[in-house]
């Protein structure tokens, strides 16, 4: 079983919809939960990352963690084409880790 | 920009032969980290570098890889006799200790290797 899942989709929504995303993840340990975004032919970059339980916003971007069910989300209000890309979750044990433990990635389409 | 720049951006080889790709990260990034990244799959982690010292490798890095830091610099990855299963993404990261905020991490674009 891999520690970080991840329905790999793909995801197809027209222009000003909210994309919701989702991961959950095996170890109990992890404390720290990142959603990185990766366009074609692109390296990942960080989009957002959260400590523990709850929620944290920015922008049109809101990240939820549940550590009681082991699950995270992301959610896109008001999607723009240009948020069409490959969204990946990913969890680290700890601020002193530095081993990315990536799920497979969600590839999200938003039609115009 | 100075972002974490990689080379070759496309890598063709036969089965068998050495490949050698270089990382060049953001220059103040004492950690730099190589991932490998397969079709439909997220990335995997290979190996870390904190300035010169390799302090980590993957069970995923065989024999037939190995990668340097000189100087706590660029760093380079190369995979001897290569195999079709090499082939992959093979992406670099670097970060800042200082920032306390290890998994933030600035990827470079990749190197992608096809193995015939």
């Amino acid at each position: 079983q891999k520690e970080v899942e991840q329905d790999p989709g793909p995801l197809s929504v027209p222009e000003g919809a909210i994309v919701s995303l989702n991961c959950t993840y095996s170890n109990s340990a992890f404390q720290y939960f990142m959603w990185y975004r990766q366009y074609s032919r692109k390296g990942p970059e960080l989009l957002m990352y959260t400590y523990s339980s709850g929620n944290k916003e920015d922008g049109r971007f809101t990240a939820q963690v549940d550590k009681s069910s082991k699950y995270i989300s992301l959610f896109i209000r008001d999607s723009q084409p240009s948020d069409s890309a490959t969204y990946l979750c990913a969890n680290c044990y700890s601020s002193n880790d530095y081993k990315l433990s990536f799920g497979a990635g969600t590839t999200v389409t938003v039609r115009a | 920009d100075t972002g974490v720049s990689q080379n070759p951006r496309h890598k063709i080889t036969k089965r068998g032969q050495n490949v050698t790709f270089r990382c060049d990260p953001i220059s103040e990034h004492n950690r730099l980290y190589w991932y490998r990244q397969t079709l439909g799959q997220g990335p995997e982690f290979l190996t870390y570098f904190q300035n010169e010292a390799q302090l980590e490798k993957s069970r995923l890095l065989s024999d037939r890889f190995s990668a340097e830091r000189p100087k706590g610099s660029f760093s380079t990855l190369e995979i001897q006799r290569t195999e079709q299963g090499d082939s992959a993404m093979y992406l670099c990261a670097s970060s800042l200790e200082s920032s306390g905020t290890p998994y933030e991490q600035y990827f470079g674009p990749g190197t992608r290797l096809t193995v015939t």
